[in-house]
């Protein structure tokens, strides 16, 4: 297996544009998380999903933003209306549910620039 | 106050050293820490994870962790210019991570 990937690794749009990443998790795993990462600071979380059931978003999660699974494989994070405060690194995880959380590895990022 | 606290330094040391990284967390209810390395512009990686208080070693690398006092480190012995990257600390009390904002180590040659 080859690990999380993601695509774009770039994006640049102009706001108001809408924006779709996608997220290919490890194969045998079934969580997958969104994060989001501004310069200098720690991934924060964004939402995630066991199989195709999204269980939990961060009020960081405007309504701008919407995340799916639709076949509990791959993801993807759409943006709606961009604005220049979306700008950052948008990174995925997927790890494997256990008996309470096992670690997550994370895809190579989308990182977005609004302009 | 942030749930989870670390030093962003840098944290300079010099190559061949032991490299100290400290990470504090706020939820007592926290069951698993995890050491990710990341390099500029890169996506991060893990490094290290601990569920136990006590100590854990995995080549030069070992975590500490102390749940009384809700600390965990991280120390790099023999630190060399690769290892020159941010360590984030990140803790789990539920179904995901929550991160520091991340400690910077250079390693001078």
């Amino acid at each position: 297996d080859t690990g999380v990937s993601q695509d774009p690794r770039h994006k640049i749009t102009k706001r108001g544009q809408n924006v779709t990443f996608r997220c290919d998790p490890i194969s045998e795993h079934n969580r997958l998380y969104w994060y989001r990462q501004t310069l200098g600071q720690g991934p924060e979380f964004l939402t995630y999903f066991q199989n195709e059931a999204q269980l939990e978003k961060s009020r960081l999660l405007s309504d701008r933003f919407s995340a799916e699974r639709p076949k509990g494989s791959f993801s993807t994070l759409e943006i709606q209306r961009t604005e220049q405060g979306d700008s950052a690194m948008y990174l995925c995880a997927s790890s494997l549910a256990g008996g309470g959380y096992t670690e997550a590895f994370f895809g190579q990022g989308t990182r977005l620039t609004v302009v | 106050q942030k749930e989870v606290e670390q030093n962003s330094g840098p944290l300079s040391v010099p190559e061949g050293a032991i490299a100290s990284l400290n990470c504090t967390y706020s939820d007592r209810g926290s069951q698993s820490f995890f050491w990710y390395r990341q390099y500029s512009g890169k996506s991060p990686e893990l490094i290290m994870f601990i569920y136990s208080n006590g100590d854990k070693e995995d080549g030069r690398f070992t975590a500490q962790l102390n749940k009384a006092s809700q600390y965990v480190s991280l120390l790099i012995r023999d630190s060399q210019p690769s290892d020159s990257a941010t360590y984030l600390c990140a803790v789990n009390a539920g179904n995901m991570l929550t991160f520091g904002g991340g400690t910077r180590l250079m390693v001078k040659p």
